[in-house]
């Protein structure tokens, strides 16, 4: 069965620090993985994407993920933190099958971003 | 291009009633599917619809059940409210089922408190 998981449940880096989240996934199946940012009393906002195009992906606002197969990752970073990246972060997996499918998230890590 | 909406944005409801919540996807979004928030469980898929039909069900009880409309809005009620219940609800939309490669966009959810 496929699953998530995200190391740590809160990350605090300085601003300017480079931000690592990591994500662990599990998977049968070549994956499809997103990572999702949710700001306080909001939805979730899609940052990037893995689709197999290519493995290094870049998002949104600075972000970016490795996709590496053979250590079953795919961290998000970015290389200098800014107090408005201060939020929860949220690792998913697509699961389908068939004509349906679902998004299995990991537990989310909270970024604070410290002046 | 509108987002995902989600009505009501907060509802306060006392145990044993029931509630329905309400998401209109993204324009030409014809799949939705519901998940719920917590602090304890994190994001749980509930359902997914598409083309009015339920194509995906999480492991949640009989009391969640949901419908989507001809124009692909959707509905989710909850009967018999328990305190458990009270929890973030988001809905989100993507342009086909099935899952995949298919990001899903998410409306700033609904969030119930059951007193």
């Amino acid at each position: 069965a496929q699953s998530v998981t995200q190391l740590g449940s809160h990350v605090s880096v300085s601003e300017g620090a480079l931000v690592l989240l990591r994500c662990n996934y599990s998977s049968s199946v070549p994956p499809y993985l997103f990572w999702y940012v949710q700001y306080p009393n909001q939805g979730l906002q899609l940052l990037l994407k893995y689709t197999s195009a290519a493995t290094l992906v870049k998002g949104i606002n600075g972000f970016e993920a490795e996709f590496k197969k053979s250590e079953t990752s795919f961290h998000l970073t970015k290389p200098s933190a800014h107090m408005s990246d201060a939020a929860e972060y949220f690792c998913a997996v697509s699961v389908y099958s068939g004509n349906t499918g679902k998004l299995i998230f990991g537990q989310g890590t909270t970024l604070q971003v410290k002046p | 291009k509108a987002g995902v909406t989600q009505t009501p944005r907060y509802l306060i409801k006392t145990r044993g009633q029931q509630v329905t919540l309400s998401c209109s996807p993204i324009s030409g979004h014809r799949s939705v599917s519901w998940y719920q928030q917590t602090p304890g469980q994190g994001l749980q898929f509930l359902f997914e619809y598409f083309s009015e039909t339920q194509r995906n069900k999480g492991n949640f009880p009989g009391r969640f059940s949901g419908r989507q409309f001809s124009n692909s809005r959707s509905e989710m009620n909850v009967s018999t409210l328990e305190l458990g219940d009270s929890a973030l609800y988001l809905c989100a939309s993507s342009l086909e089922a099935g899952g995949g490669n298919q990001p899903q966009h998410f409306g700033d959810g609904t969030r119930l408190s059951i007193l």
